[in-house]
């Protein structure tokens, strides 16, 4: 059974950096991209990239580039993202999503919860 | 980037209805995929490539379309579909979604 269990929820200050994890099960990690969505409280649904963690390579939303940072970790089969320079509008749940076989989301995580308030 | 315009922004119906909510795309896509989402839940996969259903979706829903216009129908609404249903696709980057369709049982 495929699962992406991501970390807990963050309670960040402006200006400062959280890093989020998002570690999958019940598949080969390296064979499928993970992409991250951000939704803000009662709104709807923003891509915001995907890494592949075969080679690491990455694909942004132009919207994310510079506050966005996506990473991978083969060995704990663990995707990871970081978010920078946090400002309010940071403040957000944010998904990682696995690609079905038609380019669908098919397997979402349970999303963190990113608080920024000084 | 490709817009994708959802209509209506709220959905009212009573169990029974026959229910249609739409999905315009800003310029030609090649597949619409659908995703429901209730409060507090992580959104679910629900139609795929237009119109193949998820696993364990029910068979009163279908999606449907082509080109710039998408439409997902329930035969008869019943009280556990109220949620909200995102389109969403990715025939050209970035990916975008639609705003949703929030569907409420009367």
């Amino acid at each position: 059974e495929v699962q992406l269990q991501q970390s807990g929820p963050e309670l960040v200050k402006p200006g400062a950096s959280v890093k989020m994890s998002c570690k999958a099960s019940g598949y080969t990690f390296t064979s499928y991209v993970m992409h991250w969505v951000k939704q803000k409280p009662g709104q709807g649904l923003e891509w915001i990239g995907y890494i592949n963690p075969y080679n690491d390579g990455t694909k942004y939303n132009e919207k994310f580039k510079g506050k966005a940072t996506l990473t991978s970790d083969k060995s704990s089969s663990t995707a990871y993202m970081e978010l920078s320079s946090l400002t309010s509008e940071d403040s957000a749940v944010y998904y990682c999503a696995r690609e079905g076989g038609h380019r669908e989301f098919a397997y979402w995580g349970q999303g963190t919860l990113v608080t920024v308030s000084a | 980037q490709i817009v994708l315009s959802q209509s209506p922004a709220i959905l009212s119906a009573s169990p029974g209805e026959k229910v249609t909510m739409t999905c315009r795309a800003s310029s030609s896509v090649s597949y619409m995929h659908w995703y429901q989402q209730k409060p507090g839940s992580s959104p679910k996969p629900w139609i795929y490539a237009t119109s193949n259903l998820a696993s364990g979706v029910p068979a009163r829903f279908s999606g449907s379309g082509s080109g710039t216009s998408y439409s997902l129908t329930i035969s008869r609404v019943e009280a556990e579909d109220a949620a909200t249903y995102y389109c969403q696709q990715w025939s050209s980057n970035p990916l975008t979604f639609g705003a949703g369709t929030k569907l409420e049982l009367k």
